[in-house]
């Protein structure tokens, strides 16, 4: 079965310093992702992106956000200078479509801040 | 603002026996329900889509149940096994998708 793939699997990075996530949808998918979910918390929203722009961004995805779909393949988080609230677990998601279709998440990216 | 309210926030259960998680939302209106499953350090797996219309979805030896009018959703786990330890996650879908805190579930022989 396709699935969601996201590299690294864990990235510690210091404060201030650029990290990019990176993700690859499953191939027939048109809806891109990207959530994170800080240690015993909730899943949160952050981006959605469809037909190379984005479609909607939560309050937390703020100017050090970006998101790119460099090539037909990678879809990409940049976090432009890092801070401490930033740990968390990164999940990308992608679907077949909008409405009524299940998301499917890759395993994520645990990223930590120092 | 929309919210998902799941309960309870934890139980453990005993290798075979069933439970039932609950949740309760605000949305409205909604265009449908989903239950994840997800693991420990992975992402989360869709179990069920259910739509304002249905009152009731199986997958396997998972059920959900949704009435639309009291806005109350619950998944029920018959039988339940080892690999049933995971959070099991709500999710309400209007124009976006609100996600609740979680139930975890742990399983033990």
């Amino acid at each position: 079965e396709p699935e969601v793939t996201q590299t690294p699997s864990h990235q510690v990075t210091q404060m201030g310093q650029e990290v990019i996530l990176r993700c690859v949808p499953i191939s027939n998918h048109l809806y891109f992702y990207w959530y994170r979910q800080i240690l015993g918390q909730k899943v949160e929203f952050l981006v959605s992106f469809y037909n190379n722009e984005i479609s909607e961004k939560s309050e937390i995805f703020d100017d050090q956000f970006s998101v790119e779909r460099p090539d037909g393949s990678n879809f990409t988080l940049k976090i432009r200078s890092t801070k401490l609230e930033d740990s968390a677990m990164y999940f990308c998601a992608s679907s077949e479509k909008v409405w009524g279709h299940p998301l499917h998440f890759g395993n994520g990216t645990r990223l930590t801040v120092t | 603002k929309n919210q998902v309210e799941q309960s309870p926030q934890s139980l453990i259960i005993l290798e075979g026996k069933n439970c039932t998680l609950q949740c309760n939302y605000t949305v409205s209106p909604f265009s449908n329900l989903r239950w994840y499953k997800q693991d420990t350090g992975r992402g989360p797996v869709s179990l069920t889509i259910m739509t304002f219309s249905e009152n009731t979805k199986s997958n396997g030896r998972y059920t959900a149940t949704l009435d639309a009018d009291t806005k109350q959703s619950s998944l029920h786990i018959t039988a339940s096994q080892l690999s049933d330890s995971a959070s099991y996650i709500c999710v309400v879908e209007d124009y976006k998708l609100s996600f609740g805190a979680g139930t975890t579930v742990t399983v033990r022989a």
